[in-house]
C-alpha cells in the first residue's frame, strides 16, 4: 500500500465546474505538497501546508492532520489547469518527499 | 519558470550503456534532489545533496550515483542502464533551511529512454 494515495486518478470537467482532488496519507507529517506537473514534465510547487488552509488565486488547499487528509479545490476551472495534480508528504521522521500518483485533470472548453 | 535547468531534455541509450544527466540549481540553492518518475506514476526519490556531500538516498541501487560541485550544480550517473531505467528524471533545487518546510523548486526533467 502506497503512503499516498490519491483520488481520482482521472477527471474530466467542464469549463467553469468547481474541482476537488483528494489525498490521504498514512504517516505523521510534518509538511504537505501541492505540486502541477504539465505534458513534458515540468513540476510547479502550487502550495506547502502543515495546517488549515491555503488560497492563492482559484486555487484553494486544504488539510486535516487528525485524519491525515489534504484537498485541493479548483474554483471556476478553465482548460489551463488541464495537468496532473501530485500530493507529496514529508515524514516527521525526517525523510524526503513521498510522492502520490497524481490526478490527470482535463478541463474542456 | 523556477531557475532550475536540465540538460539533455531528451535522450536515447541502449542496454548497458551509461549516462550523466546534469542539473543546474536556482540561484543561492545549496540542496539538490534528484527523483525518477515512470510514466503513469508519481517521481520516487533517488538521492539529495547538500553542499557537495550525499544527504540522503532511496532505495536504489548503487549504480545510481550522484555529484554536486562547489557551485551548486549536480550530476545524476546512472551505470549499467536496464529497461527499466526508461523514466523522466528530476531534479529539484531548495535552500535547506528547515528540511521540514522547505520547497522544492523543480527542473523541467530529462527524457531517458533505454532499448
Amino acid at each position: 500500500k502506497n503512503e499516498v494515495e490519491q483520488s481520482p486518478q482521472n477527471l474530466t470537467a467542464q469549463e467553469g465546474e468547481f474541482i476537488t482532488i483528494n489525498c490521504s496519507y498514512s504517516v505523521g507529517i510534518s509538511a504537505l505538497h501541492w505540486l502541477q506537473q504539465h505534458p513534458g514534465g515540468g513540476i510547479v510547487s502550487l502550495f506547502m501546508l502543515s495546517s488549515g488552509k491555503k488560497k492563492h488565486g482559484r486555487l484553494i488547499a486544504t488539510i486535516n492532520i487528525q485524519e491525515k487528509h489534504s484537498s485541493l479545490h479548483i474554483t471556476a476551472s478553465h482548460p489551463r489547469d488541464s495537468a496532473v495534480y501530485i500530493c507529496a508528504v514529508r515524514p516527521l521522521s525526517g525523510g524526503q518527499l513521498t510522492f502520490g500518483s497524481g490526478t490527470q485533470l482535463t478541463v474542456l472548453p | 519558470e523556477t531557475g532550475v535547468t536540465q540538460s539533455p531534455t531528451h535522450l536515447i541509450k541502449t542496454r548497458g550503456q551509461q549516462v550523466t544527466l546534469r542539473c543546474s540549481s536556482q540561484s543561492g540553492h545549496n540542496t539538490v534532489s534528484w527523483y525518477q518518475q515512470a510514466l503513469g506514476q508519481g517521481p520516487q526519490f533517488i538521492f539529495q545533496y547538500y553542499r557537495e556531500e550525499e544527504n540522503g538516498r532511496g532505495n536504489f541501487p548503487p549504480r545510481f550515483s550522484g555529484l554536486q560541485f562547489p557551485n551548486y550544480s549536480s550530476e545524476l550517473n546512472v551505470n549499467a542502464l536496464e529497461l527499466d531505467d526508461s523514466a523522466l528524471y528530476l531534479c529539484a533545487s531548495s535552500l535547506a533551511r528547515n528540511r521540514g518546510t522547505d520547497t522544492q523548486y523543480f527542473g523541467p526533467g530529462t527524457r531517458l529512454t533505454v532499448l
